[in-house]
This record gives C-alpha cells, structure tokens and sequence, in this order.
C-alpha cells in the first residue's frame, strides 16, 4: 500500500531536549515536505526536498533541521525544542516529474512542548 | 507564505444540501488542488484542476476555476454526514520549473448536520 508514515503520532516533551521525527515513504517520490498545522494559520511549510542530498527552507524552518540521505526518509530535527513549536506536523511527498501531481500526507505528529 | 485563502471559514448545512467553497489565490498557478482532513489526521487529495481547465468533475465534487478572477470553487452536491471535515485549496505556483510545493489555505470547516 502506497503510503506516508510518520513516527511517533503523539510527543510530549520538555523545552530544550533534542527530538526527531521520522517520515519514510514508499512510493520512491523525490520530493518530500515538512508542514506545522496551527489553528488559525493553515499548513505553513518548513522544510522541502527536491532528491536526496537536496534541501531547503520553506515558510517557517526557524528552529528546525531536515536531512535526506536516503531517498524514502526526511526526518525532521528540534535541536533545541520550545513551547512555540507545540503544533501538529505533518510529512508529505510527491513525484516530482513538473507536471501536475498530487502530495501523499502522513497521518500527522501532535507535539507538545512543555 | 499564504497563498490561497478559503471562503467561508466555516460552514452547516442540512444532509442533502450542496456545500460550496471557495478559494482565492495571488499568483500564476500551474494547478490548483483540493484536499479533506478530517479531524487531526492527513490531508487526502480530492481533485485537481489545471491551470488551463475550467471545470473538472469527480463523483459529487465540482471544481471550477477562474484564472482570471484567481478564484476556485468546490462544490459538493448532495451532501453527506461523512463529508464533514475541513477542506483546503492548494495552489502548485508556476514558480519557473521551481520545487517550493503546494501553498496551503487555511481551510473551510464542513458540518453537515443529519
């Protein structure tokens, strides 16, 4: 089954203590993407990835690390984690062929931070 | 950065009736997509219109477009207690063959009331 998953689904943790979120997808999509949900504000990207080894910054990536080694993961760094970065966040990919295609979500992280 | 913007915020309707959203956006689109959440969880892909289309079909969903205007419209005709979720436009910009994903709205909130 084609799929974005994320783990963990559920955080709690403490402002300052590094944390890191996994996503992997299936579908050998090269472009993969960070998103923060907060009430009010929509989906704000923080981070993409065009292939691997190739990363950028998006609308919000204040606070936040991303790494593609491998082609399936992007994982998503808080080095240093405050209250501010309690959202939901969701991982998402495509193919990336420059024509119209649409983006697989993951089921989503609830991160709290205390 | 903000991109498309959903109109109404918020929607409740009767089962039955048809749901209409919409969406305005900036910038020169490539495409323009709808997704549905529902509560807490991933975003899943409805349909998707080009920028050189004017209206598309799928099941009970219409969506038109206005390149002009920059505005779309979802319609959802004979509405369902499951429709109830919250619904988003996402604007693929034509960014030159750039890879800075789709900009997300913030969303209309469906209730359909039985």
């Amino acid at each position: 089954e084609a799929q974005v998953t994320q783990n963990p689904r559920y955080l709690i943790t403490v402002t300052g203590k590094k944390l890191t979120v996994t996503c992997s997808q299936n579908m050998n999509h090269e472009y993969m993407s960070w998103y923060r949900q907060d009430p009010g504000l929509g989906l704000r990207q923080i981070y993409y990835s065009m292939n691997v080894e190739v990363t950028d910054k998006g609308d919000v990536p204040e606070g936040y690390k991303v790494s593609r080694k491998e082609k399936r993961n992007f994982p998503l760094i808080l080095e240093s984690p405050s209250p501010n970065q309690t959202s939901l966040y969701f991982c998402a990919s495509r193919a990336f062929s420059g024509g119209a295609v649409e983006q697989f979500f993951g089921p989503g992280t609830r991160l709290t931070v205390l | 950065s903000q991109q498309g913007e959903e109109d109404p915020q918020a929607l409740s309707i009767q089962e039955g009736e048809n749901a209409t959203m919409n969406c305005s956006y900036k910038t020169s689109i490539n495409n323009l997509q709808w997704y549905r959440q529902n509560s807490g969880r991933g975003l899943v892909h409805l349909i998707l219109i080009r920028s050189n289309e004017r209206e598309k079909h799928s099941g009970r969903l219409r969506v038109t477009l206005d390149t002009s205007k920059k505005s779309s419209s979802l319609l959802i005709t004979a509405s369902r207690a499951a429709d109830t979720a919250s619904y988003f436009c996402a604007t693929d910009q034509d960014s030159g063959g750039g890879a800075d994903g789709l900009t997300f709205g913030k969303g209309t909130h469906l209730i359909i009331q039985p």
